[in-house]
């Protein structure tokens, strides 16, 4: 399924490089997310945007940083990272954000801090 | 109390078996109701949805029971790659909330 595409599939940094997550939904959705999910964890939603503007910070450090463009396309700038921040990050979209329709995931960047 | 709650599991079940997974959830005002497959190192894909009368997708049940705040999910003629995480997606506070998934492991 090629509805919500995330680049890079995976992606090594140091703690002071600077880098971006990209994400693009071809669903014609109105929201976008982004989530963590450490090993054996659950979700963690970071951020919500709806038509491009954000609706939620779930208290996520500044080191992340989302960018949204348009409702299509979806960025995480990442600076600064600790070692805690190795996980798989997940972007996802639905129709609208209030949880009457299901949300569609890409297929992750699965991040790793040195 | 957890907005959305599961057994973690793991639930060992041989080929062919039937298992049953359930999910509590807090908010008496949610709406909409889902089940996700999460396989290991992969990201989440719907199932399926659950509605008010129970739904039945091949050998895939799901049932709602709104008295009691749960959901569940019946998997028949277990197969070995229905081995996965089912998570509990349910809507509540104007967004979706995401269970801590189910781990199921089909063995021959």
């Amino acid at each position: 399924e090629t509805g919500v595409t995330q680049t890079p599939r995976h992606l090594v940094m140091g703690m002071t490089n600077k880098k971006s997550l990209k994400c693009e939904q071809h669903l014609g959705h109105n929201a976008m997310y982004w989530y963590k999910q450490s090993a054996k964890k659950p979700l963690e939603l970071m951020f919500v945007y709806n038509f491009k503007e954000q609706t939620e910070n779930n208290s996520v450090p500044s080191r992340f940083s989302p960018e949204c463009p348009n409702s299509s396309h979806l960025f995480l700038h990442l600076h600064t990272l600790q070692p805690e921040d190795s996980a798989l990050y997940l972007c996802a979209s639905s129709q609208d954000p209030g949880g009457d329709q299901p949300q569609h995931f890409g297929d992750g960047t699965r991040l790793s801090i040195l | 109390r957890k907005e959305v709650e599961q057994d973690p599991g793991p639930f060992n079940v041989p080929e062919g078996a039937t298992v049953a997974f359930n999910c509590t959830y807090s908010n008496s005002a949610s709406q909409s109701f889902f089940w996700y497959r999460q396989d290991c190192r992969k990201e989440p894909k719907l199932l399926m949805s659950v509605y008010s009368s129970g739904n039945e997708d091949g050998r895939f049940t799901a049932q709602l029971n709104r008295a009691s705040q749960y959901i569940s999910l019946l998997i028949r003629d277990s197969k070995l790659s229905d081995s996965a995480t089912y998570l509990c997606v349910v809507n509540g506070y104007n967004k979706l909330i995401f269970g801590a998934g189910t781990r199921l492991a089909v063995h021959p």
